[in-house]
C-alpha cells in the first residue's frame, strides 16, 4: 500500500530565498509523480509531472526531481516570491493516487 | 480548453440530511476521480471511474456515500445521511488515462461542505 509523506509540514522564508520541499513514498514501483499547488479555499493546480523514466522536470523557477530507488522526490523553488505562498502537495500512484499531507509555504516580503 | 467544473461551490446542511455534488470533467478524459479533503490534510481518494466503470471505491463509505458516472462523462457524488465528520472539501479530478502512463490529473475548484 502506497504511503506518501512530506517534510517539512510548514516553512516560512524571506523573499528571494531558494528552497527545497521533500516528498517520500513507500512503493517505488510508480509510473510517475505529480506536484500540485493549493491556494487557500481553492482546488489543486498541477505544477509538474515526472514520468518514471525521467529524473527531473523544470517549469520556470520550479524544478522537480525523482529518485525511485530511494523513494524520494524534491521540489526546488528558486528565488521565492510572496506569490509562491501556498500549500504544496505531491501525489504518487499506487493502486490509486495517494497524496502527501502537504507543505504549507509562506514567503515573507 | 475548459477545465473541470464542479457545483455547487458551497453547501451547508444539517446532519442526517442528504446532499449531492456534480462534476463535469475535461472533454475526452476517460478517468474521473472524487476526493475528500479534510482541513489540514491531503486529498483522499473516494472513488475512481474509468469511463462508466468503477476502478476503485475501496475508501468510499458505501453505507452513506454513492457515486455514478452516466455515459462516461458527468458524475454525481451523493451523501445520505450526512454526518458531522463529512464536513470537508470534495474535489473532482480527471485525467486522460488511469494511474499508469501519462496521466496528469486536473482538478476542479471543489465543493466545500459544512454539516451542522
Amino acid at each position: 500500500k502506497q504511503e506518501v509523506t512530506q517534510i517539512p509540514a510548514a516553512l516560512s522564508v524571506p523573499e528571494g530565498e531558494n528552497l527545497v520541499l521533500n516528498c517520500s513514498f513507500t512503493d517505488s514501483a510508480i509510473y510517475n509523480l505529480q506536484w500540485f499547488r493549493q491556494d487557500p479555499g481553492k482546488g489543486l493546480t498541477s505544477l509538474l509531472l515526472i514520468q518514471s523514466s525521467q529524473r527531473e522536470q523544470t517549469s520556470g523557477r520550479l524544478n522537480a526531481s525523482l529518485d525511485k530507488s530511494s523513494g524520494r522526490s524534491t521540489l526546488y523553488i528558486a528565488a521565492s516570491q510572496p506569490g509562491d505562498s501556498a500549500t504544496y502537495l505531491c501525489a504518487a500512484p499506487g493502486q490509486n493516487f495517494v497524496f502527501g499531507p502537504g507543505t504549507r509555504l509562506s514567503v515573507l516580503p | 480548453e475548459a477545465g473541470v467544473a464542479q457545483s455547487p461551490r458551497y453547501k451547508i446542511i444539517e446532519k442526517r440530511q442528504s446532499v449531492a455534488f456534480w462534476c463535469n470533467p475535461i472533454s475526452g478524459h476517460a478517468t474521473l476521480y472524487w476526493y475528500q479533503q479534510i482541513l489540514g490534510q491531503g486529498p483522499k481518494l473516494l472513488i475512481q471511474f474509468q469511463n462508466n466503470g468503477v476502478v476503485d471505491d475501496s475508501q468510499l463509505p458505501k453505507d452513506r456515500f454513492s457515486a455514478e458516472r452516466l455515459k462516461g462523462v458527468d458524475s454525481t457524488l451523493k451523501i445520505q445521511p450526512a454526518k458531522l465528520e463529512d464536513s470537508a472539501v470534495y474535489l473532482c479530478a480527471s485525467s486522460l488515462l488511469g494511474t499508469s502512463g501519462y496521466n496528469e490529473q486536473f482538478f476542479g475548484p471543489g465543493t466545500r461542505l459544512t454539516v451542522l
